[in-house]
């Protein structure tokens, strides 16, 4: 695609489930980058992938979040046992690491804890 | 540990007017890029304008420019002729090191801009 595809959009679960949200991001780019924007904040940093390694997880708040990338494409970022702190924008990123190519977002997935 | 400061949390501006951004960080790095991204109710992130530390010049893209003090660590961001489609909360960022896209962005807690007719 044009540019990085996020999914769900939307996502209502109940506090204790499990969740899984999907970054697709431009065709090529090796670096793919988490974030979590809470109500009227700015952006956490949560993971930053090159290719399939993870060479900076320090924003992974709690042992519940977790994140994979396969093929150098596809990210997965899950979240288990929810809680109503987890509810955020998560936003994915990605960039083709090189030279001076900036970083392009996605539109995030808005996601609530009920 | 690098830090962006946004020290305005809510901003006006009447349509065709001027206003200015401000953004302070803090950085022991020598290499490194800053940014405003501007982020309108669809959420999606646009990169509105960049600025290489090791650039004296200040970056300017049509109606956005800014004004780059690197001794006091200050990067503001100066719109000119506002327009209704600038509403929105705008963002700085830091990020470290010589090529973009290898290391994480470090973001300010934002600054709200609401331009009137």
């Amino acid at each position: 695609g044009a540019g990085v595809s996020q999914s769900p959009s939307n996502k209502v679960t109940e506090k204790g489930k499990d969740v899984e949200l999907r970054c697709d991001p431009i065709s090529g780019h090796t670096a793919l980058y988490w974030y979590r924007q809470s109500l009227g904040q700015g952006l956490e940093f949560l993971i930053y992938f090159q290719g399939n390694s993870a060479p900076d997880k320090s924003g992974l708040p709690s042992d519940r979040f977790s994140a994979e990338r396969t093929g150098g494409s596809v990210s997965t970022l899950t979240i288990q046992r929810t809680q109503q702190e987890d509810s955020a924008v998560y936003l994915c990123a990605s960039s083709s690491g090189q030279g001076q190519s900036p970083l392009h977002f996605g539109n995030g997935t808005r996601l609530t804890v009920t | 540990a690098q830090t962006v400061t946004q020290s305005q949390p809510e901003m006006s501006v009447q349509e065709a007017e001027t206003v200015t951004l401000s953004c302070t960080y803090d950085t022991s790095e020598s290499n490194y890029y800053l940014f405003w991204y501007k982020q309108p109710p669809s959420r999606q992130m646009i990169l509105v304008i960049r600025q290489e530390a090791y650039k004296q010049q200040n970056a300017t893209e049509n109606r956005f420019s800014v004004n780059f003090q690197k001794a006091a660590k200050s990067f503001s961001l100066k719109i000119s002729d506002s327009q209704l489609g600038d509403t929105a909360m705008y963002f700085c960022a830091f990020s470290k090191g010589t090529y973009i896209g290898t290391d994480k962005l470090i973001f300010g807690t934002g600054t709200r801009l609401q331009v009137f007719p």
